[in-house]
């Protein structure tokens, strides 16, 4: 049974920091890349940053760009966010979810498989 | 980047009805399109990718067409579970990935 399972999430001050973890099961990590998307309370869905499935690629979006870093433990079949400088914008439910596979270099961008979220709360 | 926008806001239906869900890019994303299913509390799934093929475990009622900037997803017959929001994504030029607002279809 394929899984997803976030953690990490709480309430951190504006300008802290948080690292949030996903921990795959059923699956090996070590075969897809791995997406963050986010969610505000009550508002529709942003994708945040991407791993390619060996590591060598990243990206962000410009909202998250010098601030957060993913990374990815495949031995562990983790993948982590590390989220720093955090305001109340940041607020939101953080969902892991896999990418279908790669092909030719480039992964498809889709999200085949999604955790369950963790929510960051930002506030003072 | 790529604006997808999605119509209408919300949908009121009764079920048994069928479906129209609009989605609008602001500039050609080829057929590199998916529809995603929400519900309260719970995480998006994958009901179509590439336009018009169904997610795996995805009922037949669940079609999606278009191409280049308008694309369609249809209910043939709505089942109370289907009652939720849906979200369309690009992946025809990223980064970014881009999701439309969202359409929320709800019990008349």
């Amino acid at each position: 049974q394929m899984q997803l399972v976030e953690s990490g999430g709480g309430v951190v001050r504006p300008g802290g920091s948080l690292r949030l973890s996903c921990v795959a099961s059923g699956f090996s990590l070590s075969g897809y890349g791995m997406h963050w998307v986010r969610q505000a309370p009550g508002k529709g869905l942003e994708w945040v940053a991407f791993m390619r499935y060996d590591g060598t690629q990243t990206s962000y979006a410009d909202s998250v760009k010098g601030r957060f870093t993913i990374s990815r433990e495949n031995s562990k079949n983790m993948l982590s966010l590390q989220m720093n400088s955090l305001s109340a914008q940041d607020t939101a439910v953080y969902f892991c979810a896999k990418d279908p596979g790669c092909s030719g270099g480039r992964c498809s961008g889709y999200f085949d498989f999604w955790g369950q979220g963790a929510l960051v709360t930002v506030s003072s | 980047e790529i604006v997808l926008t999605q119509s209408p806001a919300t949908l009121s239906l009764s079920p048994g009805e069928r479906v129209t869900l609009s989605c609008r890019a602001s500039q050609s994303v080829s057929s590199y399109l998916a529809w995603y299913q929400q519900k309260p509390g719970q995480a998006p799934r994958l009901l179509i990718y590439d336009a018009s093929n169904r997610a795996t475990g995805i009922p037949a009622r669940f079609s999606g067409s278009g191409s280049g900037t308008d694309f369609t997803l249809t209910i043939s017959s709505l089942e109370p579970e289907d009652f939720a929001v849906y979200y369309c994504q690009q992946r025809s030029d990223w980064p970014p990935l881009t999701f439309g607002g969202g359409t929320k279809v709800e019990i008349k």
